[in-house]
């Protein structure tokens, strides 16, 4: 069965510092990324795909189909980035499974 | 122009009232979803059609009832509502071969 895990439910870092969430995933067929954002209580948005390759906000993230993750990479973290970040994966159905969730803070 | 829309914003009710969420989107998406957050900011899908069928029927609580009029409305009504039943419920649409989910702004229902 598909599963999308981000280890960690809380991640605070300071303005100007890397950041990393990560998200590993398990699926048997081909697998489909993505980061989605919700900052505070507004709705999700999509952040990034992995088919498209591309930094949206500074924000990047690799498909390693060796290690099952799609880790998600800012190298300087910014205030307003501080949000709730969900990895999800898309199988069957166009279902997407979302991960728990990470709620990153960014400290002045 | 808002690409998805869900009415109510907020939805404030008694237990065993029985209510209903819209959902309408304009991006002439084939697939249309509903979603539960709860309190610990988990998501987790409960509903989803395409083109008026039901593709999608996760473990819900039968009072849990979604209905689609056409491909771009998708509305939940439930039936005699429980405290537990108290979330932020996330409609979404994307398209058959989709980039991702368009997510509405989300209704947030709290049951007394």
């Amino acid at each position: 069965a598909q599963r999308v895990t981000q280890p960690e439910k809380l991640l605070s870092v300071f303005k100007g510092a890397p950041v990393e969430l990560k998200c590993n995933y398990s699926y048997s067929g081909s697998p489909e990324l993505f980061w989605y954002v919700q900052y505070s209580r507004q709705r999700l948005q999509l952040l990034l795909r992995h088919i498209s390759r591309e930094s949206i906000k500074g924000f990047t993230a690799d498909l390693n189909k060796g290690e099952t993750s799609f880790h998600l990479k800012k190298p300087f973290a910014q205030e307003e980035d501080s949000a709730m970040y969900y990895c999800a994966l898309k199988t069957s159905g166009s279902r997407l499974t979302f991960g728990e969730g990470t709620q990153l803070t960014v400290n002045p | 122009d808002t690409a998805v829309s869900q009415t109510p914003k907020y939805l404030v009710t008694q237990m065993g009232n029985d209510k209903s969420i819209k959902c309408e989107q304009n991006l002439g998406h084939d697939t249309m979803y509903w979603y539960k957050q709860d309190s610990k900011k988990f998501l987790k899908i409960m509903f989803s059609y395409n083109n008026k069928e039901l593709i999608i029927n996760e473990t819900v609580p039968n009072r849990f009832s979604p209905k689609s009029p056409d491909k771009a409305h998708l509305n939940l009504h439930i039936n005699s509502l429980e405290l537990g039943d108290s979330a932020v419920y996330f409609c979404a649409s994307s398209r058959q071969l989709n980039y991702g989910y368009t997510f509405g702004s989300g209704t947030r229902l709290t049951v007394v």
